[in-house]
């Protein structure tokens, strides 16, 4: 069975640029999770969803940041203007409700905004 | 406070030995424990869960659940240079009205290094 896919796996950009990072979740998942990795902060979350419905979005850092799920097999992480403080790993995870309650990641975007 | 803190190491043990990893997390009503291993530039990967105080073994690993004292703790019996990684502890704070919907706060993660 194909894992959660994410692309880009690298992005390179400039300050100001718009940038799309994009998550297809395991099939007959129905929770999606973005989380966003730094040394200096860990794993952090973003925002999540349940049933294509955003959950929780408070640990999205800025309205710079928008996340969008139209169906159950596709999402997107927007930043728009992209800053150098956002250069990170971009991990997309996904989960069926009522298992046990592991995520499964998928291989990450690494972002980097100069 | 954070809400899962780790010691962030490096911690270091030879070839063969037993490595003691630590989590202590804020929210008492957690429900649920996670441990994943991270290799470097790889996405975490699930290795144990634990819902119950005390131990659950799996293999060389064992996790160690105690909820009085808000502790989670990994052993690594015999450790081999692959387990050298990363360690995430995740807590799930639980399904309080059932809005938590499975979501996981990570601590920072703690480095281990498993020399020959």
């Amino acid at each position: 069975d194909a894992g959660v896919i994410q692309s880009p796996r690298h992005e390179v950009t400039e300050m100001g640029q718009e940038v799309t990072l994009r998550c297809k979740p395991i099939s007959g998942h129905n929770s999606l999770f973005w989380y966003r990795q730094t040394m200096m902060r860990g794993l952090e979350l973003l925002i999540y969803f349940n049933n294509n419905v955003p959950i929780d979005d408070s640990g999205m850092p800025e309205d710079r940041f928008s996340a969008k799920m139209p169906n159950a097999s596709f999402s997107t992480l927007k930043i728009q203007p992209s800053e150098p403080r956002d250069s990170a790993v971009y991990f997309c995870a996904s989960r069926r409700q009522g298992d046990t309650g592991e995520l499964f990641f998928g291989e990450g975007s690494r972002l980097t905004v100069l | 406070q954070k809400e899962v803190e780790q010691n962030s190491g490096p911690l270091s043990v030879p070839e063969g030995a037993i490595a003691s990893l630590n989590c202590t997390y804020s929210d008492r009503g957690s429900q649920s424990f996670f441990w994943y291993r991270q290799y470097s530039g790889k996405s975490p990967e699930l290795i144990m869960f634990i819902y119950s105080n005390g131990d659950k073994e799996d293999g060389r690993f064992t996790a160690q659940l105690n909820k009085a004292s808000q502790y989670v703790s990994l052993l690594i019996r015999d450790s081999q240079p692959s387990d050298s990684a990363t360690y995430l502890c995740a807590v799930n704070p639980g399904d309080a009205g059932g809005t938590s919907y499975g979501k996981l706060t990570f601590g920072q993660g703690t480095i281990l290094t498993v020399h020959p």
